[in-house]
């Protein structure tokens, strides 16, 4: 299976600051890597698919990118509602496999 | 609007058996493969399972192979997860998703089902 290496486990930001999460793949993925938000007591919502595409309706301040096997999640211009759980998804091989999570904390 | 609504969680013992149902609406489900995602109690999500478009095929994680079997109803726009063999370390949020077409990833999501194997 393909391991998703998923960092920092968490971390806290002020309103208006950037953040950037991190994902690093076991193996070449072909650039098929999503990101999920999770807020406490929600399911999951896609939040970018295939490295840097937006899903309908996320806010323009969510970015994806890539470097090799590493994965970014930046998030810029931070409001209160990006307090959540973050995750992300290789969606290149069986098993799908998910990364560990960041928890985003706004100060 | 695509709606996915799981029922049938719960409190089981070990060993035995629990069904969960998806009842989707919003689009048209027999277009569209499905899948089980799970998440421990403060843990990170995990792929269960998914079941082709059609029914023809079906995929699952090693750790549930042989215990979970996941199988839809097209005319009713039903997803289905039978659970046997219950373990304690299935105690889990288990949420029905939609995968994009062609695509492992997922753009839908219910709201989940808590299922907690306890003696």
């Amino acid at each position: 299976d393909i391991q998703m290496t998923q960092s920092p486990a968490s971390l806290s930001a002020s309103l208006g600051e950037t953040v950037t999460i991190e994902c690093l793949a076991s193996e070449d993925i072909y650039s098929n890597l999503a990101w999920y938000q999770q807020k406490p007591g929600k399911s999951p919502q896609l939040l970018i698919y295939d490295t840097s595409s937006l899903q309908d309706g996320v806010p323009s301040r969510f970015s994806g990118s890539e470097s090799g096997t590493q994965y970014s999640l930046e998030i810029n211009s931070l409001q209160s509602e990006d307090a959540a759980t973050y995750f992300c998804q290789q969606h290149h091989d069986y098993p799908p496999t998910f990364g560990g999570g960041t928890k985003l904390e706004l100060k | 609007e695509v709606q996915l609504v799981e029922s049938g969680g719960g409190l089981v013992q070990p060993g035995r058996s629990m069904k969960l149902s998806c009842a989707a609406s919003g689009f048209t489900f027999n277009n569209y493969d499905m899948a089980w995602v799970c998440q421990a109690p403060k843990k990170g999500l995990e792929w269960v399972a998914t079941i082709r478009y059609d029914g023809s095929s079906t995929y699952y994680r090693d750790s549930v192979k042989g215990r979970f079997t996941i199988s839809r109803d097209n005319a009713k726009s039903t997803l289905y997860l039978q659970l046997d063999s219950l373990r304690s370390e299935d105690t889990a949020t288990y949420y029905c998703a939609r995968p994009r077409v062609y695509e492992q990833l997922f753009d839908y999501w219910g709201q989940g089902v808590m299922v907690t194997v306890s003696s």
